[in-house]
């Protein structure tokens, strides 16, 4: 089956600084991947679209200036968390589609998950 | 906005009962309906999907329903095992019409299903 990875799967920083996470793809190519961000015991929230080779499209709300997205090449996309506040503690997760993967609908792959904690 | 709920927070069931979850959508142009399962710490696992043109869909012990005339979808899952313990996610999806792919999800906030033995 198709895998997602993300490095790294937990990250402690301080106030003011920033944070780079990275979303694979392992075993296919993804044209399109996802950031969400999950607060405890709550839902996932998407934060933004990423298409390779092309700039993130950002869900109303979300600061493109803070959460940098980059997806450089077809199985990599990275999140980095700039200026970080313990506000922006929380699950980041990211999915990948390839429609070539997808069981009949728009499948989304999701990965592990980054907990984030800034102190 | 619009959004996807749930009726129940947590859903306690004996080991060997069927589950019924259920979720509340609301918006119509939804294409496709995706049941997601997510134990503590990782991310999301796919379940079963189904489209909107469609109102039941099977999967190995899970069966999902959909009820287009309430906005309403459930996910059955028979004879529970206590691996199946988790929150469970409804999520909501559409295509962009350009025949480019899919937006991003909109999920539900999710039911904890609890097994007891």
């Amino acid at each position: 089956g198709a895998v997602v990875s993300q490095h790294p799967s937990w990250v402690i920083c301080k106030s003011g600084t920033s944070v780079k996470i990275e979303c694979r793809s392992l075993d296919f190519q993804a044209t399109t991947m996802f950031w969400y961000r999950q607060f405890p015991k709550q839902s996932l929230m998407l934060m933004a679209t990423s298409n390779e080779g092309s700039k993130a499209t950002y869900e109303q709300g979300v600061e493109k200036d803070k959460f940098l997205i980059n997806h450089a090449s077809l199985t990599l996309s990275t999140l980095t968390v700039t200026s970080a506040h313990p506000e922006d503690s929380s699950f980041y997760i990211c999915s990948a589609r390839a429609s070539q993967l997808a069981r009949g609908t728009n499948e989304q792959f999701f990965g592990p998950g980054t907990r984030l904690t800034v102190l | 906005g619009e959004s996807v709920g749930l009726h129940l927070p947590t859903l306690s069931v004996q080991e060997g009962d069927n589950s019924i979850i259920n979720c509340a959508y609301s918006n119509s142009a939804s294409d496709y309906f995706i049941w997601y399962k997510q134990e503590s710490g990782k991310g999301p696992q796919f379940i079963i999907d189904i489209r909107s043109n469609m109102d039941k869909r099977q999967g190995q012990r899970v069966t999902v329903l959909l009820n287009k005339t309430v906005k309403h979808l459930s996910l059955q899952i028979a004879a529970t095992q206590p691996g199946d313990s988790a929150v469970y996610f409804c999520a909501e999806g559409a295509e962009d019409g350009s025949g480019g792919g899919a937006d991003g999800l909109t999920f539900g906030k999710g039911t904890h299903l609890i097994i007891q033995p």
